[in-house]
């Protein structure tokens, strides 16, 4: 079984230009998720998608960013225009549906991350 | 407060040893605890999960959860210098609509030949 998969897998970009990160998840995981971490920096959350919807995007930086999940498959992360600050790892990550409210949380699978920099 | 906290170490134990990793909460209603090892250059993979307090062993790993003190351990016995990585406590928040992971920085493990 295919893992979660992402590209590019390296991205060297100027500032003020776009930049595309894909992210296929696990075959058949409704729920998809963005992470970031930049230097030195913990894992932060970005948002959550519940098949094509935005479950949760509290973790998004500002309006430059702009993540889509088009029929629920693969999701689309653009940062649009890129800063120094965007520099990272951008980690998309999967799991299976919730067990429900009270239940515990589904593993999370990650994939290998997106690298970007911004100069 | 960060949500979880981890000491970033580096934490250096000589091969064959007992490696003790540690890791503190803010939220109570926290539910799910996840280590995950982070190899240099590599994506985060899941080693461990637990759910109750207590111990949870698998192999060489032994993951203890306490919630009432809001805490979550990871040891590793027999340590291996392939066991040198960055680990990852991860904790899940799922409420009604609300899921979320919270990360901390991660420990450096060095484990010495």
């Amino acid at each position: 079984e295919a893992g979660v998969t992402q590209f590019p897998s390296h991205s060297v970009i100027e500032k003020g230009q776009t930049v595309t990160l894909r992210c296929d998840p696990i075959s058949g995981h409704d729920n998809l998720y963005w992470y970031r971490r930049v230097m030195g920096k913990e894992i932060k959350f970005l948002l959550h998608f519940v098949k094509e919807s935005k479950q949760d995007e509290s973790g998004m930086p500002n309006n430059r960013f702009l993540a889509e999940r088009t029929g629920g498959t693969y999701s689309t992360l653009k940062v649009q225009p890129a800063e120094l600050e965007d520099s990272g790892v951008y980690f998309c990550a999967s799991s299976q549906d919730r067990g429900g409210a009270g239940q515990p949380g589904n593993t999370i699978y990650f994939g290998e991350g997106s690298w970007l920099t911004v100069v | 407060q960060k949500e979880v906290e981890q000491n970033s170490g580096p934490l250096s134990v000589p091969e064959g040893a007992i490696a003790s990793l540690n890791c503190t909460y803010s939220d109570r209603v926290s539910q799910s605890f996840f280590w995950y090892r982070q190899y240099s250059g590599k994506s985060p993979e899941l080693i461990m999960s637990i759910y109750s307090n207590g111990d949870k062993e698998d192999g060489r790993f032994t993951a203890q959860l306490n919630k009432a003190s809001q805490y979550v351990s990871l040891l590793i016995r027999d340590s291996q210098p392939s066991d040198s990585a960055t680990y990852l406590c991860a904790v899940n928040i799922d409420w009604n609509n609300f899921n979320k992971f919270y990360f901390g920085s991660g420990t450096k493990l060095n484990v010495k030949p």
